[in-house]
């Protein structure tokens, strides 16, 4: 079992519709959680992080975690078509110290 | 306020050959990171150094050395590089505050082996 799992996709959502992108992991113990955004070509764009169980909403990004069953999930409202890129989910497990495990990431594209 | 920059942006090397790649942060972080990009494999963690003067391996660290510098710079050597290192690098850098995890990556360099 990966430590970080995300599904490949590729996602596909129409314009102003809402992208939901998952990822679970594997060590219980993990504390921190973290949304990467990567255009093609481009390097990893950080656009949420969360540390608790619960939602945590920045402007029409949405990220939701749930220790419990190990999962974090990204809920894009509104999609537009420059939402269309890479999203890496990485974790911060315990005992991990100062590092970051990523997923491979879910490719999303944005239809008009 | 550049944040984190990475030299060169591209680089074709031939088997065998050495070269470094460097990185610089202008945010007063103590950590630092290298990871290399592959498809399908997602980011994987090269080397680290968790503050200025330590460094240690990470899940791929065969092939490579790095130097920490100075807490701004920290490089990233390949001794003699062979086709398995094509790959895009990025170096990323964290404040080091502890319970802050977030990491802020600079623009890769993408690297050609033959």
């Amino acid at each position: 079992q990966k430590e970080v799992e995300q599904n490949s996709g590729p996602l596909s959502v129409p314009e102003g519709a809402i992208a939901s992108l998952n990822c679970t992991y594997s060590d219980r113990g993990s504390q921190s959680f973290f949304w990467y955004r990567q255009y093609s070509g481009k390097s990893p764009e950080l656009i949420m992080f969360i540390y608790s169980n619960g939602d945590k909403e920045d402007g029409r990004f949405t990220a939701q975690l749930n220790k419990a069953s190990q999962y974090v999930s990204l809920l894009i409202r509104d999609s537009q078509p420059s939402d269309s890129a890479t999203y890496l989910c990485a974790v911060n497990r315990a005992g991990g110290g100062n590092k970051l495990t990523f997923g491979t990431g879910t490719q999303l594209k944005v239809e008009l | 306020n550049a944040g984190v920059t990475q030299t060169p942006k591209f680089q074709v090397l031939k088997t065998g050959q050495s070269m470094t790649l460097q990185c610089a942060q202008d945010m007063n972080h103590n950590s630092m990171y290298w990871y290399r990009q592959d498809p399908g494999m997602g980011l994987r963690l090269i080397y680290y150094s968790a503050s200025e003067g330590t460094t240690d391996k990470g899940e791929v660290p065969n092939g490579y050395n790095v130097s920490r510098l100075n807490k701004r710079e920290f490089s990233l050597r390949l001794e003699s590089a062979a086709p398995s290192q094509t790959s895009v690098y990025f170096c990323a850098s964290r404040t080091g505050t502890s319970g802050i995890y977030e990491q802020y990556f600079g623009p890769g360099t993408r690297l050609t082996v033959t």
